[in-house]
């Protein structure tokens, strides 16, 4: 049940972009993001229900394919700040319900 | 706000002992969860309450682990025995759940070392 996130680590200079993607082998109700620095707690990031809507607000944003069962999520123009371990979560069936993260991927800006 | 308040932050402690988690979540939302996080398995989800109720505990890894949420404001995670295995940083994180759309709140985590 648990999703799955690619790629497992990926390292940018500042200024490039970046993609993480999530992926689900069971249909989803909804899709959420959350970034941990090291030695924090995970922070929200973004929710993204079902209906292939996208959200985003600065330079992070993220679309949801529901028939594909897949989130991305778009790092544009990375900051030194971004750097972090991003995590998605998934909620399946058609209401409310647990949310099940992903193994997260480790993202790391240098300059 | 304060935000979720979880103690204690560090908890050393050798194996047999009982260990007591505790977490505050944020006034007003009604629904609390527990995390347990290691480099191996991840951020797992424990349990989850709505309204002081259990409504899920399949992630509780077994009979040792129980967890109490007697009002509102605090929930306990509790370890009886504790093993060398069950070392992670555990998360406690509240929300304000209404359908299919809630963020989590987490707070700062307790990082326990069984030895």
């Amino acid at each position: 049940q648990q999703p799955v996130q690619s790629p497992q680590a990926v390292i940018l200079r500042e200024g490039e972009d970046a993609v993480i993607n999530c992926s689900s082998s069971k249909a989803l109700y909804s899709v959420h993001w959350y970034r941990q620095k090291h030695g924090e707690a995970p922070v929200f990031l973004m929710i993204l229900l079902k209906g292939g809507e996208q959200k985003g607000h600065d330079k992070i944003s993220a679309s949801f394919n529901e028939k594909k069962q897949q989130s991305s999520l778009y790092l544009t123009a990375s900051q030194l700040s971004y750097s972090g371990t991003y995590f998605c979560g998934t909620e399946m069936g058609t209401s409310y319900d647990k949310v099940i993260f992903g193994p997260g991927t480790s993202l790391s800006v240098i300059p | 706000d304060a935000g979720v308040i979880q103690s204690p932050r560090h908890e050393v402690t050798e194996m047999g002992q009982e260990v007591t988690l505790r977490c505050k979540p944020i006034s007003g939302h009604n629904s609390l969860f527990w995390y347990r996080q290691t480099m191996m398995r991840g951020l797992e989800l424990l349990i989850y309450f709505n309204n002081n109720v259990p409504i899920d505990d399949s992630g509780m890894p077994e009979d040792r682990f129980s967890a109490k949420m007697p009002n509102a404001s605090f929930s306990t995670l509790k370890i009886q025995p504790s093993e060398p295995r069950d070392s992670a940083v555990y998360f406690c994180a509240s929300s304000w759940t209404n359908v299919g759309s809630y963020e989590q709140y987490f707070g700062p985590g307790t990082r326990l070392t069984v030895t």
